[in-house]
């Protein structure tokens, strides 16, 4: 079945420093790939996606590429603010014609950004 | 922008009770799903819902869940005899067939 790895965290840095943060996959066809974040105490907004291979989400200076040879779609951020310290979660719908298909979820990885 | 509605944003109950969580989705949107998250893991699919009926589900939803579309804006998650393991955040969210999903902000569901 679909499956998203994701790096462990919780990854800690530095205010401006610069943010990556890995995800693969394991899907049949071409699936649709998505990052979420969830701030402390709210729900899950989608922060940017892919829907094609070399696709290019980006998002409040947030990008990510869709790699279909290397199954990745890393986040990358060129200078990170305290304000992005949340969980990130990098998720997968698979391809399914009529649509309705479900997300399947990394584990998270949770960011903190000092001063 | 549309949001999808869940309501309450906190649900304590005792175990053994029924709780009912309830979600309004988008209103032009066709699918339906509830997703779970218990503290500090994974977000894990429960079940999704389309042309007044369940598409899929995962091994989760059990018989102790049920999902309803009672009407023509109300989505809602049934946990018939709920356990303490069933604690977690409960969250709704809707697509219109294409890419996008929408989350609701979540059910905190405690059982005690």
């Amino acid at each position: 079945g679909d499956s998203v790895t994701q790096m462990e965290g919780p990854v800690t840095l530095s205010e401006e420093a610069f943010l990556t943060i890995n995800c693969t996959y394991t899907a049949t066809g071409y699936p649709s790939l998505f990052w979420y974040v969830q701030y402390p105490g709210e729900g899950l907004q989608l922060l940017l996606k892919a829907t094609k291979a070399d696709d290019k989400g980006s998002n409040k200076g947030f990008e990510a590429t869709y790699r279909k040879e290397t199954t990745s779609f890393h986040l990358e951020k060129g200078s990170v603010q305290v304000s992005d310290s949340a969980v990130y979660f990098c998720a997968l719908r698979g391809e399914k014609a009529g649509g309705g298909n479900k997300l399947t979820f990394g584990t998270g990885t949770q960011l903190k950004v000092e001063l | 922008e549309p949001e999808v509605t869940q309501t309450p944003s906190h649900q304590v109950t005792q175990m053994g009770q029924e709780v009912i969580l309830r979600c309004v989705p988008i209103s032009n949107h066709l699918y339906f799903y509830w997703y779970r998250q218990i503290l500090g893991q994974k977000v894990e699919f429960l079940v999704s819902f389309y042309n007044n009926e369940i598409s899929e589900k995962s091994e989760i939803f059990d018989d102790q869940f049920s999902v309803e579309r009672p009407d023509g804006s109300n989505f809602t998650l049934k946990i018939r005899s709920t356990k303490l393991e069933d604690s977690a955040m409960y969250f709704c969210a809707s697509s219109g067939g294409l890419v996008g999903y929408t989350f609701g902000s979540g059910t905190r569901l405690t059982v005690v």
